[in-house]
Order: C-alpha cells, then structure tokens, then sequence
C-alpha cells in the first residue's frame, strides 16, 4: 500500500531554534515529494517539492527539505524558526503509479507550535 | 494573479437545501480538484477534472455533483447533504500534463460548510 507517515503530531519548537519536521513515505517507483503549510481557517499553500537532483530542497519563508531515498524519508527544516511558523504542516506524494496522474496521498499532518 | 478563490467562506444549509460551492482561478491551470477535510485531518481528494473532463471520482456519494463549466471555473452542487458532510472544502488547481506528476497545486481557502 501506498502511504505517507507524518509519526509526530505536533512538534514544539523555541522562536530562533532550528525545527524539522518528519516526513517517511511508502511507495512504488520514484515519487514526487511536497510539502504543505495549513493556517488556521484558510487553504493550503505550496511550500517546495523534490522531484528530482539535489536531495537538499530549498522553498518558500526559509523552509529547505531533505529527500533520502535510502531511508525513504522527506524531512521539512527551517534553521531558525518563528512564532508565525506556527500552523499545520502536510507532506504528501504523487506516486508514480497512482492510478490517477494528478492524485496526492497526505500524511495525517503536524502541528508546528513555536514558542517566544 | 497566483490566486485560487472560493465562495461562498462559510456555508450553513439543511438535509433538503440545494446549494452550490464555487471555485475560480485565473492562471491558466487546466486541472482542477475538490477535497473534503474534516479538522485536524489531512484532505481528502473528491474529484479532478482535467481539461474541463472529469477524470478521477473517488467514490464519492451523488449528493456531490462536480461541474465544470470551463477551464477557469469550478463548480461542487449539493443536494439533500447529511451532518457528517460538514467540513472544509477546498478547491485546487494546477497545470496539467499526463507524464508530468511535479506539478504543486495551488489551494483556495476553502469553504466552511455546515449541515444541519
């Protein structure tokens, strides 16, 4: 089965600390990889995606992503965070077998609480 | 314009109303999607169109009828809906190529729909 793991619910970070977030994934094939920011009330927004070359992704507010295929992982980091980082953070594949060539599979997602 | 929008925010209707929720986006993205997203969960994918077609229903119940009157507009008709259909429904697009899966999508905020 294809799926992707998001194994901490929320992650509590001090303002000006480095913040990873965690992100495995299970599927056939080569995926694509993404990473979504939720605020409160509102839609989700891009934050940067691997697709293929350097496994060091770097993306929108200072967010970078690591992708490693040997540990089938796709970590979101930030070196300094902020208390506005504070939101719910989705990772999320596109297989390369899903069936349906525009279909995302979603981690469950973590929340981000950075405190001053 | 980078902006996908949905109205109406909020949304409050009985089990017999019709209603309908809109989605529009001005980039030239020719794939359009819905998802439901109940809180604290990640979304759940609907429906996609590509190219104004239907391509990718996932099973979803036919009191959600999906429309797409053109390549710039999104419509979700609702019909004799239950409580447990109240959530957040987001609306998305993309551009669209069948061999290219790298393609983010660019999320609305959603609309806020309430059953009674």
């Amino acid at each position: 089965a294809q799926s992707v793991a998001q194994p901490e619910d929320q992650v509590n970070v001090a303002e000006g600390n480095p913040l990873t977030v965690k992100c495995t994934y299970s599927v056939s094939g080569n995926p694509y990889l993404f990473w979504y920011v939720q605020y409160p009330n509102r839609g989700l927004q891009f934050l940067l995606k691997y697709i293929t070359g350097d496994n060091l992704v770097k993306g929108s507010y200072g967010f970078e992503a690591e992708f490693n295929k040997s540990q089938t992982s796709f970590h979101l980091k930030k070196p300094s965070a902020l208390v506005s980082d504070s939101a719910l953070y989705f990772c999320a594949v596109r297989p390369m077998f899903s069936g349906g060539y525009n279909k995302l599979i979603f981690g469950a997602g973590t929340r981000l609480a950075v405190h001053p | 314009d980078t902006e996908v929008t949905q109205t109406p925010k909020h949304l409050v209707m009985g089990m017999t109303n019709k209603k309908s929720l809109k989605c529009e986006q001005h980039m030239g993205h020719r794939a359009m999607y819905w998802y439901k997203q109940k809180a604290k969960k990640p979304p759940e994918l609907m429906f996609v169109y590509s190219y104004e077609k239907l391509s990718i229903n996932e099973s979803v119940p036919s009191r959600f009828s999906p429309e797409c009157p053109n390549s710039s507009l999104l419509n979700l008709h609702l019909h004799a809906l239950q409580p447990e259909d109240s959530a957040l429904y987001l609306c998305a697009s993309s551009q669209a190529s069948p061999r290219d899966r790298g393609n983010e999508q660019f999320f609305g905020p959603g609309t806020r729909l309430t059953v009674l």
